[in-house]
């Protein structure tokens, strides 16, 4: 089957760092990437969407300049949170979309971040 | 825009009885819906999908949905709940207004089975 895999799972930092996350499809080729975040006993809102090789789509009050997505191959994008603060912890779930039978949406495990 | 909603935050069920977690679908066109779980801090399974066809759906874990066109309802059935299906479900409806045919998710319904 397809795996997502993300990287790191748990990550703590100190207010006004960035953060990176990594999201990578390990046996297929990704070519629509979305990001998710999803709060304590909450659903999932879609925060992005990026295609390989273009710039990202962001949804509306997402801000682009906070939160930087990349998604520079088929297999990987990157999430940075930029200057984070407390009230951008959450968990952060990512799922990659391939074409043909793997064109349904594969998640990744997610990742908790906390800033401190 | 295309949205589900689940009404129950909450569904409690003895082991070895059915349960039914629901989900309302609200959608233009032929909706593309699916079920996911979540246990604790993990990411999202997918347990099935409904895109067209026949209207009951099986999926992973025994799990089953049936989709009710006239009820605009997509609810998630099992016929006997074992201690280990206690997670979070969510429903969801492939958002097709985007350019990414992303997911739009219900609020989730959390399934406790007590043995």
């Amino acid at each position: 089957g397809a795996v997502v895999s993300q990287h790191p799972s748990r990550v703590i930092c100190k207010s006004g760092t960035s953060v990176k996350i990594e999201c990578r499809s390990l046996d297929f080729q990704a070519t629509t990437m979305f990001w998710y975040r999803q709060f304590p006993k909450q659903s999932l809102m879609l925060m992005a969407t990026s295609n390989e090789g273009s710039k990202a789509t962001y949804e509306q009050g997402v801000e682009k300049d906070k939160f930087l997505i990349n998604h520079a191959s088929l297999t990987l994008s990157t999430l940075t949170v930029t200057s984070a603060h407390p009230e951008d912890s959450s968990f952060y779930i990512c799922s990659a979309r391939g074409t043909g039978l793997h064109y349904e949406q594969y998640f990744g495990p997610g990742t908790r971040l906390t800033v401190t | 825009a295309q949205s589900v909603a689940q009404p129950e935050d909450q569904v409690n069920v003895a082991e070895g009885n059915p349960l039914t977690v629901k989900c309302t679908y609200s959608v233009s066109g032929n909706p593309y819906l699916f079920w996911y779980v979540q246990y604790p801090n993990r990411g999202l399974q997918f347990l099935l999908k409904y895109i067209t066809g026949d209207n009951l759906v099986k999926g992973s874990y025994g799990f089953e949905a049936e989709f009710n066109k006239s009820q605009t309802s997509f609810h998630l059935k099992k016929p006997s709940a074992l201690v280990s299906d206690s997670a979070l479900y969510f429903c969801a409806v492939r958002d097709r207004s985007g350019s990414g045919y992303a997911l739009n998710f219900g609020k989730g319904t959390s399934l406790l089975v007590t043995p």
